[in-house]
């Protein structure tokens, strides 16, 4: 059983667009939503996170937007560049379990 | 700082061989994951260590067996490699417990193939 969806597989934005991957999860009890950002030869590294107690948090360009009652949540990228080219994985927990990670995106922003 | 140290950083093995990967952190972190990324698949965990002297099962633990050798270092053993353990292995690192939400930190992977 797939614990946490994430779409789409791949993206393709031009330089400045805005990228936005989704991810669902279905255990209710999930308490903290990473997202997590990879290049390629390199291992993941944590990009941005939010709780379930408020709706948005942003970080320079990035935003997290998550919607509790949908049990969904998202990865926004405004003004997106060709160095944000990478592979974007969500990810969720709860107390006592280990991360449980989507399946990934790959985003590619052309110049 | 190293950091999250894998190795090694490629292997190739036959079938039925067995080897071990290697994994040290240098950040007194209390929790270690072994996880294994596949093409389409994400990241999925094999075993993960909660603090020094436990372990516990993954998502993916069959074929594995795992040693918290002390606070530092968390190995992998493939006894009997099969070609579906084919992928790459990343070890992480997170200061507090599974499940506490700490962040994760990576090595950079070990690539493994099994002819």
């Amino acid at each position: 059983q797939q614990q946490v969806k994430q779409s789409p597989q791949s993206l393709i934005v031009q330089k400045g667009g805005i990228s936005i991957i989704n991810c669902a999860y279905e255990n209710t009890a999930f308490d903290y939503f990473p997202w997590y950002q990879q290049f390629p030869g390199k291992g993941p590294a944590l990009l941005i996170a939010i709780r379930p107690d408020v709706s948005e948090k942003k970080e320079g360009r990035f935003t997290i937007s998550f919607n509790k009652s949908a049990k969904q949540f998202s990865l926004h990228i405004m003004d997106s560049q060709p160095g944000d080219s990478a592979t974007y994985f969500c990810a969720a927990s709860t107390t006592g379990t280990a991360l449980i990670f989507g399946k990934g995106t790959t985003l590619s922003v052309s110049s | 700082n190293a950091g999250v140290t894998q190795t090694p950083k490629f292997q190739v093995l036959k079938t039925g061989q067995s080897m071990t990967l290697q994994c040290a952190q240098d950040m007194n972190h209390n929790s270690m994951y072994w996880y294994r990324q596949d093409p389409g698949m994400g990241l999925r965990l094999i075993y993960y260590s909660a603090s020094e002297g436990t372990t516990d099962k993954g998502e993916v633990p069959n074929g594995y067996n795992v040693s918290r050798l002390n606070k530092r270092e968390f190995s992998l053993r493939l006894e009997s490699a099969a070609p579906s353990q084919t992928s790459v292995y990343f070890c992480a690192s997170s200061l507090r417990a599974a499940g506490n939400t700490g962040e994760l930190f990576f090595g950079e992977g070990s690539r493994l193939t099994v002819l």
